[in-house]
């Protein structure tokens, strides 16, 4: 079974700083690695996919990199509306399983 | 624009069967590629992915929940629906329903609904 653990569970970063955030797979997993936002009372939102790749509609400011087993997600110029529970997600083809991480709350400092 | 929505029963009494279902719009069931999934998240915690169906009926469960999850298909109403029986508190959780697509090579979430609060009590 692959686990996914981020880092660290609270970030606390003032606006308009960089913040960066880690998921650790306890396997290699390529780059089959998904970022999700998700803000209080609101849905996840697909951000980054393939590792790297910004989904449709998401602002420059957020970039994924990463392979193997060590990914970042780095936010630059952080906006108030990008205060939120960020999650990666990995799914493996066989058996079938997706797996998340279990969060990382980006505050206002 | 692909919308789902989930409805199904809030309160669910330890032992029994919890029961939703979700309704997708703007999109068919029967799309090649898409799986329809079912994802909940505990209160205050992260997300678990319960299990998925694709559009020829095929289903993949967590294992951690294989023995108690069922979902189904009903391509004429263009719903999905979940079933996990044998209850705890520990079941507990928001449940949302999703649409797993293809995004390059990559298979991820691009919908979501809402999600609804289900609540394990007496």
């Amino acid at each position: 079974e692959i686990v996914m653990t981020q880092s660290p569970a609270t970030l606390s970063v003032s606006p308009g700083e960089r913040a960066t955030l880690s998921c650790t797979a306890s396997q290699s997993i390529s780059s089959d690695l998904a970022w999700y936002q998700q803000k209080p009372g609101q849905t996840p939102r697909l951000l980054i996919y393939g590792a790297s790749t910004r989904a449709t509609g998401i602002p420059a400011r957020f970039s994924g990199s990463g392979s193997g087993t060590e990914f970042t997600l780095t936010i630059i110029s952080l906006q108030s509306e990008d205060f939120a529970v960020y999650y990666c997600q990995h799914y493996k083809n066989w058996p079938p399983m997706y797996t998340f991480g279990q969060g990382t709350k980006l505050e206002i400092k | 624009q692909v919308q789902l929505q989930e409805s199904g029963t809030g309160l669910v009494k330890p032992s029994q069967t919890l029961s939703l279902t979700c309704t997708v719009s703007g999109g068919s069931l029967i799309s090649g590629g898409h799986y329809w999934g079912w994802i909940r998240q505990h209160p205050g915690k992260g997300l678990e992915w319960v299990g998925y169906i694709y559009y020829s009926g095929g289903t993949y469960y967590n294992p951690s929940l294989k023995s108690r999850v069922t979902i189904s298909l009903d391509t004429s109403k263009n719903q999905f629906s979940l079933n996990l029986s044998s209850v705890t508190a520990a079941d507990t959780a928001v449940y949302y329903c999703a649409r797993s697509n293809v995004w390059g090579n990559y298979r991820v979430f691009d919908y979501w609904g809402q999600g609804t609060l289900v609540t394990v009590s007496s």
